[in-house]
């Protein structure tokens, strides 16, 4: 596709359930972003891959998240056992850059999680 | 530790009012890279525009044109002429130069503009 993809764009959960969160980066990309975005808030750094290979995970909130991009491309996001506080927008971005590039940031549109 | 303060939380303005967005950052790096991204209401973050803290020149583009000043720490965003189409929430956001490449954002601007 033209854009980075995300999906499913809304999800609602019980507390307890896990979810899992898809993110189709803009083909060739070799570097690939998670953010948590809380109501009102700005965008908040989880994860960052750079090919398939997880670099920086300082963002994470706990052990219940999980990120995985096994081929360098797609990647999944995972929470288990989701609690309230685990509601916020999810944005994955993606850029051509290499590392310590100044490439641009491309966003896709999120995928709003609501636990309930 | 990075940071970046966008105190003004809401701004209304009436269609072809000037307005200006403030950013202030923080940083004990040496080189960094300072972004403003919009935010419509589809969700989507949509990039604007990225300086390098070498670079200290104004720039203009169309309508939009970014203000950095190194001496406060400040990168501040003027809309010409604001027009309906540029209601959206900005961000001002920073990364430091190597490492990893996340971007630290600030809390964001929402700006009406109305007809």
């Amino acid at each position: 596709g033209a854009g980075v993809s995300q999906s499913p764009r809304y999800k609602v959960a019980k507390r307890g359930q896990d979810v899992a969160l898809r993110c189709d980066p803009i083909s060739g990309h070799v570097s690939l972003f998670w953010y948590q975005q809380a109501l009102g808030q700005g965008p908040e750094f989880l994860t960052y891959f750079q090919n398939e290979a997880q670099l920086d995970k300082s963002g994470l909130p706990s052990d219940r998240f999980f990120a995985e991009r096994p081929e360098g491309s797609v990647s999944t996001l995972k929470i288990q056992r989701t609690q309230q506080e685990d509601s916020a927008v999810y944005l994955c971005a993606s850029s051509f850059s290499p590392p310590g590039g100044t490439g641009e940031l491309f966003f896709g549109e999120g995928s709003r999680l609501t636990v309930l | 530790a990075q940071k970046v303060t966008q105190a003004q939380t809401e701004i209304s303005v009436v269609e072809k009012e000037d307005v200006t967005l403030d950013c202030v950052y923080e940083t004990r790096d040496t080189t960094y890279y300072l972004f403003w991204y919009k935010q419509p209401p589809s969700g989507e973050l949509v990039f604007l525009i990225r300086r390098n803290s070498f670079d200290e020149q104004n720039e203009i583009s169309g309508r939009y044109s970014w203000n950095f000043q190194k001496s406060t720490s400040s990168f501040n965003f003027t809309i010409t002429a604001s027009q309906v189409v540029d209601s959206a929430v900005y961000f001002c956001a920073l990364r430091r130069k190597g490492g990893s490449e996340k971007l630290v954002f600030g809390k964001g601007t929402k700006l009406t503009v109305n007809p």
